[in-house]
């Protein structure tokens, strides 16, 4: 089984819906990040957790709110979602240190009408 | 405006032949950098790295260079294989920063 999972893997919306992305992890990390990535731009990070009770901005967060229910579980949320924030969502572990690596889920694919 | 910059969206390579992706970055505050390779429909997985006190890092085929006073770095494949093919990220942190800057990806196709 996958260490880190996102569901759902694709979503098509309308423009104005709420929406929640989902992240599971299994390899016990602390530290959480979500990231968007847009052609020719690369990952941005949008936020990021170090704990259940540590929730910081990245340079995306507008538009976009976090939960960190558990140490396992970080979802993202738009709000209300609109055209530009149509991207490929990628989620993403690592232990406590800038110089460990990070491991990302699958991604999920959003499109937004 | 992009801290980490990959310039060149795509690169096609011969089978065999050496890949070279290169990787600028403008904050000199940097001191660690990482390469990511990503295939379709997945997640990026964690290739390589090195940290600014090294100016080489090598693991089996490949090998990534740091040349800090033109703040440059490059991941170097050797031979190149038709597995290879796919997008590679470079991203580049600083100790208790507790982000990181990912360039926007360079694609490589190794032909067979």
């Amino acid at each position: 089984d996958a260490d880190v999972t996102q569901t759902p893997r694709n979503r098509i919306t309308k423009t104005g819906k709420r929406i929640m992305l989902e992240c599971s992890q299994t390899k016990g990390h602390d530290r959480m990040y979500w990231y968007r990535q847009d052609p020719g731009l690369g990952l941005r990070l949008i936020y990021y957790s170090f704990d259940v009770k540590d929730i910081n901005k990245g340079e995306i967060s507008d538009g976009y709110s976090v939960s960190r229910q558990a140490q396992a579980k970080f979802s993202l949320s738009l709000e209300s979602a609109i055209p530009n924030q149509t991207a490929l969502y990628f989620c993403a572990t690592s232990e406590p240190s800038s110089y460990n690596e990070q491991f990302f889920g699958p991604g999920t694919r959003l499109t937004v009408l | 405006d992009q801290q980490v910059k990959q310039n060149s969206p795509s690169l096609s390579v011969q089978e065999g032949r050496i890949s070279i992706l290169n990787c600028d970055y403008t904050n000199s505050m940097f001191d660690y950098f990482l390469w990511y390779k990503k295939y379709p429909a997945e997640g990026p997985t964690f290739l390589i790295s090195i940290s600014s006190i090294k100016d080489k890092n090598e693991d089996g085929r490949f090998t990534v260079f740091l040349n800090k006073s033109a703040k440059h770095l490059s991941l170097h494949i050797v031979p190149s294989q038709p597995g290879d093919s796919a997008v590679y990220f470079c991203a580049a942190t600083k100790y208790n920063f507790n982000k990181f800057y990912f360039g926007s990806g360079t694609k490589l196709n190794v032909k067979p």
